[in-house]
């Protein structure tokens, strides 16, 4: 059974296009990540929500904000999407931070016409 | 200095063979460490964390070596089902995030 799920897994958007990614887990995690993969590069921290409280990674664009309304749901907003933000956007969650394994959605790729 | 600095790769191998990776971090007070393999358009999944004495799943060694701030991963008697790209990961410290590197992509021919 899948434990943290992504929607959509393909994502089509126009530049400067408002776009909601989403992320759900059965986990109980206390801790959800949102990362940004391009290709043959390592996945990058955009922000994490330790419980409610959200840390942002001081690169991450003002473009990129995130929710998170309960302890399952956690959403990627971008404002407007620019060509440069074409990736595979990858949702992670943990028990708590730092020493715990991280456990990852199957991403949700995103292109920008 | 990057942060997490993986062999580059690509690593092409023989089935059975033995095949090691290293990687490097730059934060000296990184305490946790792990090996994430990633298949191609896949998520990454935790193969194993590293611990200070070394561990040993199966055909998989990890080793950490804090004087000179590297962990290894070891792969023995290589199956082509090993073929993945794997991911170090390493904590950053001082907030605690887990920062990854590029990648070693490993590839296992009959």
């Amino acid at each position: 059974d899948a434990m943290v799920i992504q929607n959509p897994r393909y994502q089509v958007t126009q530049f400067g296009k408002p776009v909601t990614l989403s992320c759900s887990q059965t986990l109980n995690h206390n801790v959800m990540y949102w990362y940004q993969q391009k290709s043959s590069q390592a996945p990058k921290l955009l922000f994490h929500y330790y419980d409610k409280d959200f840390n942002n990674e001081a690169d991450t664009p003002d473009n990129f904000q995130s929710r998170r309304p309960n302890t399952s749901f956690c959403f990627l907003d971008i404002r407007s999407p620019g060509l440069g933000d074409a990736a595979m956007y990858l949702c992670a969650t943990s028990r708590r931070l730092s020493t715990d394994t991280q456990y990852f959605g199957p991403g949700t790729r995103l292109t920008v016409l | 200095r990057k942060e997490v600095e993986q062999d580059p790769g690509p690593f092409n191998v023989p089935e059975g063979a033995t095949v090691a990776f290293n990687c490097t971090y730059s934060n000296s007070a990184s305490q946790s460490f792990f090996w994430y393999r990633q298949d191609c358009r896949k998520e990454p999944k935790l193969l194993m964390s590293v611990y200070s004495s070394g561990n040993e799943d199966g055909r998989f060694t990890a080793q950490l070596n804090r004087a000179s701030q590297y962990i290894s991963l070891l792969i023995r008697d290589s199956k082509l089902s090993d073929s993945a790209t794997y991911l170090c990961v390493v904590n950053h410290g001082n907030n605690n995030d887990m920062r990854f590197g590029a990648g070693t992509r490993l590839t296992v021919k009959p």
